[in-house]
């Protein structure tokens, strides 16, 4: 399975954009790029998924590089419940490789 | 709607006992995941279901583990004779249909400690 990179850990204010990097340099064709994310004590929760095209939905937005090498998952304006475990995950088949993650804190 | 439910929420057992958990996915659904995530680690897959179909059972650690979905509906994760390492959150999630553009929903899990 292909492989991604984030960063371990990132900080943002509250009622700011937060932009969660991705990189996914031996992505397939196929791959589809996900990203869920992880609140304390839950199980992972779907946030929104890619294949080339640039996608939008109610949670989040995400912005799929032209070579599709990277991702970045936009929340619009982080609130304190935003506060997770974010995954990017590649998926070219039914099941998930989760990797560690980027921990999101957000400053009141 | 009703989500993916898992019981217990909390298990704990003594090295040696079996353990059976619960999973009811979302009505309707034909796929069925079971993950283990052990403490400050992602989830890590066990076993796949389409339907009653097991399709993939590379993930399971040992032969102590064992799921069944006999209607394709509920399933069941059991543990015979456990182990310490067995001590972890068990997640269950649920998909629509299979493929990879498929979001897969989650349940809170089952919180297993092995003593």
């Amino acid at each position: 399975d292909a492989k991604t990179t984030q960063p371990n850990s990132m900080e943002s204010n509250e009622e700011e954009p937060v932009h969660l990097p991705c990189n996914h340099s031996t992505i397939s064709g196929t791959d589809y790029i996900h990203w869920y994310r992880q609140l304390p004590s839950q199980g992972p929760e779907y946030v929104i998924h890619g294949l080339t095209s640039n996608v939008n939905n109610r949670m989040a937005s995400l912005a799929i590089a032209e070579d599709r090498k990277s991702s970045t998952l936009i929340l619009h304006r982080a609130t304190l419940r935003d506060a997770a475990v974010y995954y990017c995950i590649l998926r070219d088949g039914d099941k998930i490789i989760f990797g560690k993650g980027t921990r999101l804190h957000i400053l009141p | 709607g009703a989500g993916v439910s898992q019981s217990p929420r909390y298990k704990v057992a003594k090295r040696g006992q079996d353990v059976a958990l619960r999973c009811d996915p979302i009505s309707g659904h034909v796929s069925l995941f079971w993950y283990q995530q052990a403490l400050g680690q992602g989830p890590e897959f066990l076993t796949y279901f389409q339907n009653e179909a097991q399709l993939d059972k590379s993930g399971l650690p040992s032969d102590r583990f064992f799921a069944e979905r006999p209607e394709g509906s509920v399933s069941t994760l059991k543990i015979q004779r456990t182990q310490q390492e067995d001590s972890a959150v068990y997640l269950c999630a649920s998909s629509l249909f299979t493929g990879s553009n498929q979001p897969q929903h989650f349940g809170d899990g089952t919180r297993l400690s092995i003593l």
